[in-house]
């Protein structure tokens, strides 16, 4: 099975600030890199499909980069309704494996 | 609009199989593969495996091998998953989600999840 580690596995931030979230597959998954937010209670929501588009609705402030092996993740300005938990998932290797997560909150 | 809706909490004891439904709408349902996942209590997310509504086609992850069965409603845009065995372990929100576009694999529509608690 494919590994995907993710950090940081949690995060305390300001409304405004800048957050970036890593994922490192333990294989070359070229761009088969998604990102999902998920808040308690909630099933988790796309945000990013091949690790850099962003899926239909989202905002803007979200974004992600990366191929290979290795994935960011980015906010470029923090808001309060982005308090959840972040996921990465690697779609090229059945098990579809995910990611930790980082939970991500304000200070 | 696509929507998955999934069938209600579920109490198990230990050995029991649980079945857990998955009812879609708003789209060709024969044309997307339809994916379980399952998150246990406070961890992260786990893909179980993937359904074919088209030819009833399943790939389960080696973990699971054995002990799930997902198929199709005969008459309606359902698929069901069943898990057997159940353990403690398996106490977990059980998710099933359809792809992006057709055969892509990104997880773009989910169910409202259905909580499972085994306990003697």
């Amino acid at each position: 099975d494919i590994q995907m580690t993710q950090s940081p596995s949690s995060l305390s931030t300001s409304v405004g600030d800048r957050v970036t979230i890593t994922c490192q597959a333990s294989q070359d998954i070229t761009n088969f890199l998604n990102w999902y937010q998920q808040k308690p209670g909630k099933a988790p929501k796309l945000l990013i499909y091949e690790a850099v588009n962003l899926e239909t609705g989202v905002p803007s402030r979200f974004s992600g980069s990366g191929s290979g092996t290795h994935f960011t993740f980015t906010i470029s300005s923090l808001q309060p309704e982005d308090v959840a938990t972040y996921y990465c998932q690697q779609n090229d290797n059945i098990p579809y494996t995910f990611g930790q997560g980082t939970k991500l909150d304000i200070k | 609009q696509v929507q998955l809706v999934q069938s209600g909490a579920e109490v198990k004891k230990p050995g029991a199989s649980v079945q857990i439904s998955c009812e879609a709408s708003g789209y060709t349902f024969s044309n997307y593969y339809i994916h379980w996942l399952r998150q246990a209590p406070g961890q992260g997310l786990e893909w179980m495996g993937i359904f074919n509504p088209s030819g009833g086609t399943t790939t389960y992850s080696q973990k699971f091998q054995g002990r799930v069965a997902m198929t199709r409603g005969t008459s309606t845009n359902t698929v069901y998953m069943e898990v057997s065995g159940l353990r403690s372990e398996d106490t977990a929100v059980y998710y099933c989600a359809r792809d992006r576009l057709i055969g892509d694999y990104v997880l773009a529509h989910w169910g409202q999840g259905t909580q499972v608690l085994v306990s003697s």
